[in-house]
């Protein structure tokens, strides 16, 4: 059963607008969270990443939220970029126990000029 | 610095050879680790290396065998390559255990016959 699951598999959105992509989750032990980018034929690279402890973390144009209670996490990038169009994959980790991430299947954004 | 670097790019088995995919970084990082990602799919972890002299198996690990070399190098070994492995494979590193950024390689592309 999938522990992290993005239910868009893909998403259009017009430049200069905002991009929302979203996450749930249903493993209570993750309390860390990444979101990870990535272009065709290159590895994921890393975008931002919030802890369980706190409920939004921004960076520029790119802000997470955590919603603990609904076990939901949503990217927001505002505003949207032709250079954002990729894979976008959200990531967890339980820090008490095994290491390594574990990913959703992703969701491929688009950004239209 | 290069990061983390992967050797062959791509590589194409008939079922039953056998290979090892090589990965190195040059960060420092303590944990490493092998992912691969099908079609439609997240990163699934393979194996895992938190600190030089230790594996561990991840979600995915049956058909595969892991050795760290040392606290650059960490490699993924296929003993007698099926169809099922056909998939990309992307070694990364992190330099805290568990939960944080992991920084990736640009992954090996492998084609089983």
């Amino acid at each position: 059963d999938q522990q992290v699951k993005q239910n868009s598999p893909s998403l259009s959105v017009q430049e200069g607008r905002i991009s929302i992509l979203n996450c749930d989750y249903t493993n209570s032990m993750f309390d860390y969270f990444l979101w990870y980018k990535k272009y065709p034929a290159e590895g994921p690279t890393f975008l931002i990443s919030i802890s369980s402890i706190k409920d939004k973390n921004e960076d520029g144009r790119f802000t997470v939220f955590l919603n603990k209670s609904a076990k939901h996490l949503s990217l927001h990038i505002v505003p949207s970029q032709p250079g954002d169009s990729a894979v976008y994959f959200c990531a967890a980790s339980a820090g008490g126990g095994a290491d390594g991430l574990t990913f959703g299947k992703g969701t491929h954004l688009i950004i239209q000029p | 610095n290069a990061g983390v670097t992967q050797t062959p790019k791509f590589q194409v088995l008939k079922t039953g050879q056998s290979m090892t995919l090589q990965c190195a970084q040059d960060m420092n990082h303590n944990s490493m680790y092998w992912y691969r990602q099908d079609p439609g799919m997240g990163l699934r972890l393979i194996y895992y290396s938190a600190s030089e002299g230790t594996t561990d198996k991840g979600e995915v690990p049956n058909g595969y065998n892991v050795s760290r070399l040392n606290k650059r190098e960490f490699s993924l070994r296929l003993e007698s390559a099926a169809p099922s492995q056909t998939s990309v494979y992307f070694c990364a590193s992190s330099g805290v255990r568990g939960g944080h950024e992991q920084f990736f390689g640009p992954g090996t592309r492998l084609t089983v016959l």
